[in-house]
């Protein structure tokens, strides 16, 4: 089974609005952590945003945050007032306290951000 | 600029050829990781270093292989290089080795076999 699984492969977004991607795991693990980064054409790996398993509240880090509903396993992120740079790939990712500090990432959703 | 440098940013080889990645990682990270992410397979994890030693290993191949040295860069060594070795190996580094501690990522090096 997978362990991120992102659905969405592509989507569009009008510029100035807020937009989900959407995230969800698979763990047995009590302990964990979920990331999403950033990967714009340029190739580069870009960290947004931590949230950790036992965290109560949300993670938030500017424009963005993180909708997290652990019963669910799903670590949405939330870009609001979308730019024309946000046009990107994402990725989310977790690591697993049984697994030592490796990240397993998802498949991606491409970002973009129309004027 | 995540402080992280890789080196060289784009290399061109044949097959049967050996290859060294170059990583130094940000200042005060103790740990590096090493990611290969292509086409077919996405991002994967391959090993970890936590301060010279191997910590944790991934879907590493036996045709390669890594270390870290005393001043904490690491090398990404692969060797007998096929054509489904082209991809984006990345280095990462965290400050320890656990925990909430996110990975700061390189730029990467595009390996592209002919």
């Amino acid at each position: 089974a997978q362990k991120i699984t992102q659905t969405q492969p592509g989507m569009f977004v009008q510029e100035k609005e807020a937009v989900t991607l959407d995230c969800t795991y698979d763990t047995s693990d009590q302990s964990y952590g979920l990331f999403w980064y950033k990967q714009p054409s340029s190739g580069e790996m870009i960290f947004l945003i931590y949230q950790g398993s036992y965290d109560e509240q949300n993670a938030t880090e500017g424009r963005y945050s993180l909708n997290f509903q652990k019963a669910r396993k799903s670590a949405n992120l939330v870009i609001s007032a979308s730019q024309l740079g946000d046009s990107a790939m994402y990725f989310c990712a977790m690591r697993e306290n049984n697994a030592g500090n490796m990240l397993t990432f998802g498949g991606g959703t491409r970002l973009m951000v129309k004027p | 600029d995540s402080g992280v440098t890789q080196t060289p940013k784009h290399l061109i080889t044949a097959t049967g050829q050996r290859v060294t990645l170059r990583c130094s990682p940000r200042s005060g990270d103790l740990s590096v990781y090493w990611y290969q992410q292509s086409l077919d397979q996405g991002l994967q994890f391959l090993i970890q270093y936590y301060n010279g030693e191997e910590r944790a290993k991934g879907n590493i191949l036996e045709r390669f292989s890594a270390q870290q040295f005393p001043d904490l860069h690491s090398e990404l060594n692969l060797s007998s290089l096929e054509l489904g070795d082209s991809a984006l190996y990345f280095c990462a580094s965290s400050q320890g080795g656990q925990g909430n501690q996110p990975q700061h990522f390189g730029d990467g090096t595009r390996l592209s076999i002919l």
